[in-house]
């Protein structure tokens, strides 16, 4: 059992650049969230996938898009990056009983 | 909009020692609240998740309790080592929003051998 996966761990891009944040879960779980770490900002919710073939925004969505491709996999696209994108980006998933379950992160660096 | 306040940010203590970390929270409508761990440059790793309907979870050392009507949850480690050094956040599940977690800011908690 890997449990939520990330990749890339490290990605530094240009201004203007794209790219895909790729999340995956082997736990069978329905629900799956996108959130970002900022110093002083704490963890902030971007958008989630209460159910495959679902999403919604959360609290910081303009600037991405997500795709829930199936139930195992969420990935957070990134169309034209900014500087102010450069973050900690998590990935997670919840358990039927409400227990979200983290990734090891993604690394974003915008030049 | 719900709020999400630690204290103390930071705290650093000897090893040995019992110790208590705060988490409060503006709206009691939550369906649970749940502690995590993150070391440096690492993940969240779950701890304690507590139940709008339970009063505290135990496991090991760490013991959570969560007083809803008063929006406030403790953490509590017993005989604090070198290893719990880490960020421990909280966060709650408001009702209605579909499980979403609003997180506090963290306290950093080192302890010295």
């Amino acid at each position: 059992n890997a449990g939520v996966t990330q990749t890339p761990k490290f990605q530094v891009l240009k201004t203007g650049q794209s790219m895909t944040l790729q999340c995956a879960q082997d736990m069978n779980h329905n629900s799956m969230y996108w959130y970002r770490q900022d110093p002083g900002m704490g963890l902030r919710l971007i958008y989630y996938s209460a159910s495959e073939g679902t999403t919604d925004k959360g609290e910081v969505p303009n600037g991405y898009n997500v795709s829930r491709l199936n139930k195992r996999e969420f990935s957070l696209r990134l169309e034209s990056a900014a500087p102010s994108q450069t973050s900690v980006y998590f990935c997670a998933s919840r358990t039927d009983y409400y227990e979200q379950y983290f990734g090891p992160g993604t690394r974003l660096t915008v030049t | 909009k719900q709020e999400v306040t630690q204290i103390p940010a930071a705290l650093s203590v000897p090893e040995g020692e019992n110790l208590v970390l705060n988490c409060s929270f503006t709206d009691s409508a939550i369906y649970n609240l749940q502690w995590f761990r993150q070391d440096p440059g690492k993940g969240l790793t779950s701890l304690l998740l507590i139940q709008s309907s339970q009063r505290e979870q135990t496991s090991g050392r760490l013991n959570a309790s969560l007083d809803k009507s008063s929006g406030r949850s403790t953490l509590y480690i017993a005989a604090s080592q070198p290893g719990d050094s880490a960020t421990y956040l909280c966060a709650v599940a408001e009702v209605g929003s579909n499980y979403k977690l609003t997180f506090g800011k963290g306290t950093l908690l080192t302890v010295n051998p």
